[in-house]
């Protein structure tokens, strides 16, 4: 049972514009959020973070959103590169135990 | 700092034969995670170990599927025997603490594995 969903499967963004990706999760317990991208033949690497204690973070270009209400996160990129054509992991943990990953978001940034 | 190591890369066998990945953690990093990808899952989480001892192994879909964590950096992710629904992607990960906030996972690059 998906604790964490990615409901979009892919999506594509012209360069320069605003990328948002987005994540949905059931569990109220979660108190950690991430997002990771992923490169072909690579692991995921670590993107940016959020605690349920806030409602945004901000990392240069990327931003991540949480609604506790609506159990919903997201990330936006702005501008978006084409360097950042990747798949998006959305994930989630409670006390940093047990990350639970989304089925991810391939992102194509169109030069 | 090396990263999370994983071996091997590729690994092709053929069903029925035991299979055997391995994972060095990051030195220091207490929490290891074993995690398969599949097109309909993402990204699965397997088992997880904190200061080498399993945690929860309710990932773990079949008794074909073993981990074991020896010591602090070394782990392996057996399964014998191997089926072709196996093939997939494994990912080691670890982490500096299994009970701390705003510890990321830092993942190795996986192991594919294809059983014929």
């Amino acid at each position: 049972d998906q604790q964490v969903k990615q409901n979009s499967p892919s999506l594509s963004v012209q360069e320069g514009r605003i990328s948002i990706l987005n994540c949905d999760y059931t569990n109220s317990m979660f108190d950690y959020f991430l997002w990771y991208k992923k490169y072909p033949a690579e692991g995921p690497t670590f993107l940016i973070s959020i605690s349920s204690i806030k409602d945004k973070n901000e990392d240069g270009r990327f931003t991540v959103f949480l609604n506790k209400s609506a159990k919903h996160l997201s990330l936006h990129i702005v501008p978006s590169q084409p360097g950042d054509s990747a798949v998006y992991f959305c994930a989630a943990s409670r006390y940093g135990n047990q990350f639970y990953f989304g089925t991810g978001t391939s992102l194509t940034v169109i030069p | 700092d090396a990263g999370v190591i994983q071996s091997p890369r590729h690994e092709v066998t053929e069903m029925g034969q035991e299979v055997t990945l391995r994972c060095k953690p990051i030195s220091g990093h207490n929490s290891l995670f074993w995690y398969r990808q599949t097109m309909m899952r993402g990204l699965e989480l397997l088992i997880y170990f904190n200061n080498n001892v399993p945690i929860d192994d309710s990932g773990m879909p079949e008794d074909r599927f073993s981990a074991k964590m020896p010591n602090a950096s070394f782990s392996t992710l057996k399964i014998q025997p191997s089926e072709p629904r196996d093939s997939a992607v494994y990912f080691c990960a670890s982490s500096p603490s299994g009970r701390s906030y705003n510890s990321p996972l830092h993942f190795g690059n996986g192991t594919r594995l294809t059983v014929t």
